[in-house]
């Protein structure tokens, strides 16, 4: 069964400044999707980013980037320049590619990072 | 946008209730999920659906059901509440069942058992 790890349960980031979370994952599969996923406090949790395990090119979105090591079963997510709004909790998650069958591609959460930002 | 809404933002039941907490989402989604989320054990999946009365069970599906009798509505049941189901209720929804789909969830419901 494959699991997802985020080893710090919390970080801190001055404003401005740049932070990374970690995430590694088990698996036997070599084709599967990697998320980042944001919840603010007492707010939705939205889609940060997401790779897919084929690509080699790292995905970026504006300010958030990842560095994935595939070799290394891991997943890092970077915030560059952070801002107040980017405070919240992170979950990382992997899904199973289709080819593997089973369980519809269920999301596998990580336990989280909780991001503080100070000004 | 897509949108994914719940009943209730706050819910306390007593012990022993029979609690209903509902999911709508209005993108026609062939996917839907029940999360249960706990501080230090991140997001747990109840059950989820890949079609209309269609259900499988996640990885805590004990002590509750769902239901699903339309495309966009999705129900988790409690049938006999207990004080150990406190807790954070997110559902989650998102098309097809192949590629990098982003899943969408709703705003969560924090439940409260007595």
């Amino acid at each position: 069964a494959q699991t997802v790890t985020q080893s710090q349960p919390e970080m801190s980031v001055q404003e401005a400044e740049t932070v990374t979370l970690s995430c590694t994952y088990d698996t036997s599969e070599s084709d599967y999707y990697l998320f980042w996923y944001k919840q603010p406090p007492s707010r939705q949790m939205i889609l940060v980013i997401r790779q897919e395990a084929y690509k080699q090119q790292n995905a970026t979105e504006n300010r958030f980037s990842v560095n994935f090591q595939k070799a290394a079963k891991s997943f890092s997510l970077k915030i560059s320049d952070s801002q107040l709004g980017d405070a919240a909790m992170y979950f990382c998650a992997y899904r199973r590619h289709m080819n593997y069958g089973g369980s519809q591609g269920n999301l596998i959460f990580g336990k989280g990072t909780k991001l503080s930002v100070k000004p | 946008d897509v949108k994914v809404t719940q009943s209730s933002r706050y819910l306390v039941k007593r012990t022993g209730e029979k609690v209903f907490l509902e999911c709508v989402q209005d993108m026609d989604h062939e996917n839907m999920f029940w999360y249960r989320q706990d501080p230090g054990l991140g997001l747990r999946l109840i059950y989820f659906s890949y079609d209309v009365k269609m259900k499988e069970k996640g990885d805590i599906p004990e002590g509750y059901s769902v239901s699903r009798e339309k495309k966009e509505r999705f129900s988790l049941i409690l049938e006999s509440a207990s004080t150990n189901q406190t807790s954070m209720y997110l559902c989650a929804s998102r098309r097809g069942r192949q590629g990098n789909y982003e899943q969408y969830f709703g705003p969560g419901t924090r439940l409260t058992v007595t």
